[in-house]
Parts: C-alpha cells; structure tokens; sequence
C-alpha cells in the first residue's frame, strides 16, 4: 500500500529533551515536507526537500531540524523542544516539487511538550 | 504574499442538501488546485484536484475552478452527516515554488 509512516502518532515530552519524528514513504517520491498544524492557523510548513540532500526551509522552521540521507526517510528533530512547539505534524510527500500533484499525508504525530 | 482564503465556517447544511466551499487565491499564476478532506485529529485527504477552467465531477463531489476570478469551489451533493470534516483549499504550481499553499479551511457540518 502506497502510503507516508510517521512514528510516534502521540508523543508527551519535557522541556528540552531532544526527540526525533520518523517519516517514511514508499512511493519513490521525490519532494517531502513537513507541517504543523494549530488551531486557527492552518497548516504551517517547517521545512522541505526537494531531493536526497536538498532542504530548505519553510514558514516556520525555527527550532526545528531535518535531514534527508536517502529518498525514502526525512526525519524531524527537535533539538531542544519547548512548550511552544506542542502542535499536531504531519509529514508529506509529492512526486515531485512544485504542487502539481498534491501531497500524501501521514497520519499524523501529536506531540505535546510540557 | 501568496493566499489562499477560505472562511472558516461552520457551515451547517441539513442532511440531503448540496454544500457549497468557497476559495479564493492570491497567486494569478497557480497551476493546481486541490481540496482535502481533514477529520478532526486525522491527516488531510486528497478528494479533489483540479487543473483547468470549468468543473470537474467525481461521484458526489464537483470542483469548479475560475482562474480568471482567481477562485476554487466544491460541491458536495447529497451531504451525508459523513461529509463533516473541515475542507482545505490549496494552491500551487505558481509562482508559490516548491509548496503547496494552503487555506486554512472550512468546517462543514451536516446534520441529520
């Protein structure tokens, strides 16, 4: 089943304690990214990457880190979490960059920090 | 800065009825329009997407797109209590790069 795997789905966090979210997609996609979502303020992009080795960031990417050493995974990690990072993410993937195709959604991490 | 506008709703239509989502965008050279489907605390779900002027039709749902109006809509017939969930509109393709932009979506809620 073609499909984008983040782990944990539900994860509660100290202050500080760095963490990472897992993202995986089977599709061969070439572009994946990763959002926020709160309340009243939409969907947020953290940061991006357009190819094994190529990232950049987005609306919102302080506090954040990713990397991309294969095509397949493209992991969040918060270095030093704070309680204004306490959000609902989502990893996403596209063929390709540019928005022509829509993304697949993961289902979801909700991390809470406290 | 690129938009996509959406009210936010709720929109309440009674079981049966046709609902009617509205979206405008701010980039004039945006290719691809879609609309996702988002349960409260599930991810986004592609049930639309739409690329040329005029309407397209998929079972229940149909997306117009108008470029010159810069506007994206979608119907949903015979709304089932189902059908409630929040609708995102998102853009892309334009001058937007490398994301898709999205709204920041429309409760819809159908009532039995």
């Amino acid at each position: 089943e073609a499909q984008v795997t983040q782990n944990p789905r539900y994860l509660i966090t100290v202050t500080g304690k760095k963490l990472t979210v897992t993202c995986s997609q089977n599709m061969n996609h070439e572009y994946m990214s990763w959002y926020r979502q709160d309340p009243g303020l939409g969907l947020r992009q953290i940061y991006y990457s357009m190819n094994v080795e190529v990232t950049d960031k987005g609306d919102v990417p302080e506090g954040y880190k990713v990397s991309r050493k294969e095509k397949r995974n493209f992991p969040l990690i918060l270095e030093s979490p704070s309680p204004n990072q306490t959000s609902l993410y989502f990893c996403a993937s596209s063929p390709e960059f540019g928005g022509n195709y829509g993304y697949t959604f993961g289902s979801g991490t909700r991390l809470t920090v406290v | 800065q690129k938009e996509v506008e959406q009210n936010s709703g709720p929109l309440s239509v009674p079981e049966g009825a046709i609902a009617s989502l509205n979206c405008t965008y701010s980039d004039r050279v945006s290719q691809s329009f879609f609309w996702y489907r988002q349960y409260s605390g599930k991810s986004p779900e592609l049930i639309m997407s739409i690329y040329s002027n005029g309407d397209k039709e998929d079972g229940r749902f149909t997306a117009q797109l108008n470029k010159a109006s810069q506007y994206v809509s979608l119907l949903i017939r015979d709304s089932q209590p189902s059908d409630s969930a929040t609708y995102l509109c998102a853009a892309g393709g334009g001058n937007s790069g490398y994301a898709l932009n999205f709204g920041k979506g429309t409760s819809l809620l159908v009532t039995p």
